[in-house]
This record gives C-alpha cells, sequence and structure tokens, in this order.
C-alpha cells in the first residue's frame, strides 16, 4: 500500500470556525490532490497539487484552500467550515502526472453542525 | 453535468460468475480511464487502467474493455469472488496545469458477490 496518512479521521466541528486538514506521503510522490465524496457525486476534486508550493484549483473550491511547503504534506484548510462542507475528504498521490494512478488516504469523515 | 456516468447503483451477482460493471462518459478528452474499488471506510483502492488509444487490458480475473466510439467501458471480474463485494468506480483522466491528472468518477455501483 501507499504511505498515505489522513489526519484527522474524524472530526466534528461547528460552522463558522476554521478547519485543517493534513495529508502525508512517505513515497516522495510529486502529485498531490485533495477530493471529496458526497452521495450521488462519486469523488470531485477540489485542489492539487503539483510540486512543492505549486497548486492548483479543482472543480471544487470554493470555500477551501490548501498549502504544500514540502513534498510529503498537503494541508487542507477550510476558512470558515459550512454545513455544506460536511463530506468525506481523501487525498491522493500519483508519481506522474498523465496516464498515471492515483493512490488514495483512508479519507477524513468531517461533519460541520 | 455528470461526465462519467454509471448507470447501475447496484449488482448482485453469485460467486463464480461472471461480474459486469459498466461506465459512461461524455467528454471527447478524456485520454485515460480508470476502475477503483472501495470498502466502507476506506479509500479508493485502484484496480485497473486502460489508456484512449487501447480497446482492452487485462489483469488476472479483471478486464477492462473500452469503446471509444460509444464512450463506453466496462469492468468484468471473472469468476467472481465474496470478496469482490464493494462499491465500483469508473474514473475518467484529463490533463491539468503542471502536467498533473483530474480523475473524474462516477457515481459508483455496489456489487455483492452472493455465495
Amino acid at each position: 500500500d501507499a504511505g498515505i496518512t489522513q489526519s484527522p479521521r474524524h472530526k466534528v466541528t461547528e460552522t463558522g470556525t476554521p478547519v485543517t486538514l493534513r495529508c502525508h506521503q512517505t513515497e516522495n510522490h510529486r502529485y498531490m490532490y485533495w477530493y471529496r465524496q458526497d452521495p450521488g457525486h462519486g469523488l470531485r476534486l477540489i485542489h492539487y497539487s503539483y510540486g512543492v508550493k505549486d497548486t492548483d484549483k479543482g472543480e471544487v473550491s470554493d470555500g477551501y484552500s490548501v498549502s504544500r511547503s514540502k513534498t510529503e504534506d498537503f494541508l487542507l484548510t477550510l476558512e470558515s467550515a459550512t454545513s455544506s462542507q460536511t463530506s468525506v475528504y481523501f487525498c491522493a498521490i500519483s508519481e506522474t502526472g498523465q496516464y498515471n494512478e492515483q493512490f488514495f488516504g483512508p479519507g477524513t469523515r468531517l461533519t460541520v453542525l | 453535468d455528470q461526465q462519467v456516468k454509471q448507470n447501475s447503483p447496484s449488482l448482485s451477482v453469485q460467486e463464480g460468475r461472471i461480474s459486469i460493471l459498466n461506465c459512461d462518459y461524455t467528454n471527447s478528452m478524456f485520454d485515460y480511464f480508470l476502475w477503483y474499488k472501495k470498502y466502507p471506510a476506506e479509500g479508493p483502492t485502484f484496480l485497473i487502467s486502460i489508456s484512449s488509444i487501447k480497446d482492452k487490458n487485462e489483469d488476472g480475473r479483471f478486464t477492462v474493455f473500452l469503446n471509444k466510439s460509444a464512450k463506453h467501458l466496462s469492468l468484468h471480474i471473472v469468476p467472481s469472488q465474496p470478496g469482490d463485494s464493494a462499491v465500483y468506480f469508473c474514473a475518467a483522466s484529463t490533463t491539468l496545469t503542471g502536467t498533473a491528472s483530474k480523475l473524474t468518477f462516477g457515481t459508483g455501483t455496489r456489487l455483492q458477490v452472493t455465495l
């Protein structure tokens, strides 16, 4: 299994509070991604990184920011959590970009009350 | 607008028989296709992939078929085993900034393999 961990694994928070989710990899892969999974939508890309300090938006990036200060860590921040951000969040990594599978972490279940 | 569709939310198959999971897509820019398997409370696990220049790829019990003209792909599992019971996601890839790739997922098909 690819060495990917996510923390925390579960979190309950209140509307309006900031939340940071962490993805940590030990594979030294260049590419890292954040997805969210919701019923009826499959997984959708939030943000991605193609190198240290190189990030860009995915299809559902509103309300989220990311940072990548070193290869192994990719942080996802909800500046002011809303109930619509209640979801399961998955981090993924890949060694190369195109034509390459992405390996997923175990997920973080976030509930915003 | 769902660009990758899995129209069967669930499928039940007897152990030892063939499981066929289907996926349709609408975007002609997709150039790489993947299947993932997911158990509850775990992340998706990569199963098999296929490039848009091929029409078939096999890996053990798993075979993926791609019909570009119909924008359709399918995953065949032969023979099906109880441990195959999971949710299966079809995903299609497009290239992003910095040569990263975005996976667009279907909504999944829950496969149950019965004894």
